[in-house]
């Protein structure tokens, strides 16, 4: 059972498009983060989102977390080529610094 | 702050045979993570330490697996007899801890077992 859901599982477009990706879970999570990877390199950490409807911005990226700590989304404006990769989500629960981590979207970005 | 740093980056290797990784976490941090990852997945936890305390290990994990984390630095994973279901990339992650979830990754271990 994967606690934390991401969608889509995959997504191909082209240069300029906006995208936006989802992790959803039935579990609430005390922070969440977003991580993104390319191949034959370790997971990036981009953002920690803490706060129920917290809203960050990382230049053309935009994480929201749900008011109820339990989902979180990722949206790029005009994206690029540059943005390809694997993007993971990752939940907090506990104290044992444990993550409960997502499947991962894997994003392509066509010039 | 250098990173966290893997070695080897790649390993072949016969069915059979022993490997070991070495993982080496940011210094000040005193918790360390390894996963196993295939390829468009997310990191599968295998184990995690605590200064040299490791204080947890995944019920999926095979006892051809161990790891260490002598003096709470370094870490290293060891597998014996290698199978072909053991081919995947081998990350390891540190963390400061201290209230600190964020997690630190080095560039991973690609292993294949032929």
């Amino acid at each position: 059972t994967q606690l934390l859901e991401q969608s889509p599982q995959f997504l191909s477009i082209q240069e300029g498009e906006n995208l936006t990706v989802y992790c959803n879970s039935s579990s609430v999570f005390s922070s969440l983060q977003w991580y993104r990877q390319e191949p034959g390199e370790g997971p990036v950490l981009l953002v920690t989102v803490v706060t129920g409807g917290e809203v960050k911005k990382l230049k053309r990226l935009t994480f929201q977390f749900g008011d109820a700590r339990k989902d979180s989304s990722l949206h790029i404006t005009a994206a690029q080529p540059g943005d390809t990769g694997l993007y993971l989500c990752a939940g907090a629960r506990g104290s044992n610094y444990q993550l409960i981590w997502g499947a991962g979207t894997k994003l392509i970005i066509k010039p | 702050d250098t990173g966290v740093s893997q070695n080897p980056r790649h390993k072949i290797t016969k069915r059979g045979q022993n490997v070991t990784f070495r993982c080496d976490p940011i210094s000040e941090h005193n918790r360390l993570y390894w996963y196993r990852q295939t390829l468009g997945q997310g990191p599968e936890f295998l184990t995690y330490f605590q200064n040299e305390a490791q204080l947890e290990k995944s019920r999926l994990l095979s006892d051809r697996f161990s790891a260490e984390r002598p003096k709470g630095s370094f870490s290293t994973l060891e597998i014996q007899r290698t199978e072909q279901g053991d081919s995947a990339m081998y990350l390891c992650a540190s963390i400061r801890g201290q209230g600190s979830y964020e997690q630190y990754f080095g560039p991973g271990t690609r292993l294949t077992v032929t």
